[in-house]
């Protein structure tokens, strides 16, 4: 079965620094990987996904990720953090195959504070 | 289009009581499933349908049941509820592959 490992659970970085959260999966192929959003009390909004294709994607909300092979690992960045970012962040993965039904294996979640 | 909904927003159970979480969507995905979440452990599968008429389990299961006798509805239900079943609960759907998954704003339950 597949894994999905968010090796912090909070990270606290100044407004305007940058940041970097990672994920790492198990999975035997190259799975669809996601990454989403939850601010306090709301519900999950898709910040970007990787199918295939170019390994650096990016999303919404000047974010992006790049997926290494080599690694198992899709990690988030974003060059310029801004307050409203603090939020909990889900990294996501689901095999690939039609009988699949992109069922997610979530991480356990990095909940990033933002100091001004 | 209204996407994902669910109801109650908020909902208190007692022990041994039984409830149905709604969940509609209006994007005619074939894809419904149902997570929840509890701090620490990230969203979890409890069912999923591939449509309309076919539900199968996923990662915790018991204690809910569900059923798709159409493409737009997936309840959840709670049989007997218990304090374990305290959680956030979030339907999605999707399309089909690569099955991006489009959630609701989740309905929190609280079983005393």
């Amino acid at each position: 079965a597949q894994s999905v490992t968010q090796p912090d659970i909070h990270i606290t970085v100044s407004e305007g620094a940058s940041l970097e959260l990672r994920c790492n999966y198990s999975y035997g192929a190259t799975p669809y990987l996601f990454w989403y959003v939850q601010s306090p009390g709301q519900g999950l909004q898709l910040l970007l996904k990787y199918f295939s294709g170019d390994t650096l994607v990016q999303g919404i909300k000047g974010f992006e990720a790049e997926f290494k092979r080599s690694q198992s690992s899709f990690n988030l960045r974003k060059p310029s953090v801004h307050w409203s970012d603090a939020a909990e962040y889900f990294c996501a993965v689901a095999k690939t195959g039609g009988t699949s039904y992109g069922k997610l294996t979530f991480g356990q979640g990095t909940i990033l504070t933002v100091h001004p | 289009n209204a996407g994902v909904t669910q109801t109650p927003k908020f909902q208190v159970l007692k022990t041994g009581q039984s409830m149905t979480l709604q969940c509609a969507q209006d994007m005619n995905h074939e894809y419904m499933s149902w997570y929840r979440q509890d701090p620490g452990m990230g969203l979890r599968l409890i069912h999923y349908s591939v449509g309309a008429g076919i539900t199968d389990q996923g990662e915790v299961p018991n204690g809910y049941n569900v059923s798709r006798s159409t493409t737009e509805d997936f309840p959840l239900r709670l049989l007997s509820a218990a304090p374990s079943q305290t959680s956030v609960y979030f339907c999605a759907s999707a399309k089909g592959e690569p099955y991006e998954q489009y959630f609701g704003p989740g309905t929190r339950l609280t079983v005393t």
